[in-house]
């Protein structure tokens, strides 16, 4: 089956450095996108990985490795505003080439502790 | 702001009563989406459309009836849902092109309470 592995809960401090993970196990591989969803809020786009190596946006990295079917997204300088949920979504290729699937992790609820 | 509007933001329905969920976009894009979010699940794709078009239609009971009007309006409508459909029911947009990443937008939710 197609699934993506990412942990449960992550807990860190306000200022310091934390990565999440995301493994991935699917029939095809388009690219590897983060999202962030605060409580009670809209999921929003972070950031997308299509080829290997490390994407920066300001505070925000994201990383992959296509041959360890592998990414992790690096939050720097942590701020209490961080808190949320973090899901990895794998753009898949599927059969008759549909453009529309996402498939998701589970989410990664980042607790920051002052 | 996403540019997505869903509403209502929360609905308490029975197992016999009739409700629909609205969800609008004022991105400009060409494909809507349903999804069902359960606590400590990954996101559940129901529907797809694409020019108004249903491309996807994921297995989804069909107490569950999608309906599209136009490119920037997409309807969820409900009936005799059972307890276990009680979950938050997020809206998306994107603009699908060939190679592209299909950044999709999502709507706040609608939490869904079925009694």
């Amino acid at each position: 089956g197609q699934s993506l592995e990412q942990p449960s809960e992550v807990t860190a401090v306000e200022g310091a450095i934390v990565q999440i993970n995301c493994t991935y196990q699917t029939s095809g591989f388009y690219g590897l996108s983060w999202y962030q969803q605060h409580d009670g809020g809209a999921p929003t786009f972070l950031s997308y990985n299509a080829l290997d190596g490390l994407e920066e946006t300001g505070r925000f990295s994201s990383f992959l490795s296509r041959s360890d079917s592998y990414g992790y997204l690096l939050l720097q300088e942590l701020q209490m505003k961080d808190s949320a949920s973090y899901f990895c979504a794998v753009r898949d290729i599927r059969s008759g080439d549909s453009n529309y699937q996402l498939i998701w992790g589970a989410g990664t609820k980042l607790i920051i502790k002052p | 702001e996403t540019g997505v509007t869903q509403t209502p933001r929360h609905l308490v329905m029975g197992m016999t009563n009739k409700k629909s969920l609205k969800c609008e976009q004022h991105l400009g894009h060409n494909a809507m989406y349903w999804y069902k979010q359960s606590a400590k699940k990954p996101l559940e794709l129901m529907f797809v459309y694409s020019l108004e078009e249903r491309v996807e239609n994921n297995s989804v009971p069909s107490r569950f009836s999608p309906e599209c009007p136009n490119s920037s309006h997409l309807f969820l409508h409900l009936h005799t849902l059972q307890p276990e459909d009680s979950a938050l029911y997020l809206c998306a947009s994107s603009l699908v092109l060939e190679g592209a990443k299909n950044i999709q937008y999502f709507g706040a939710g609608t939490r869904l309470s079925v009694l």
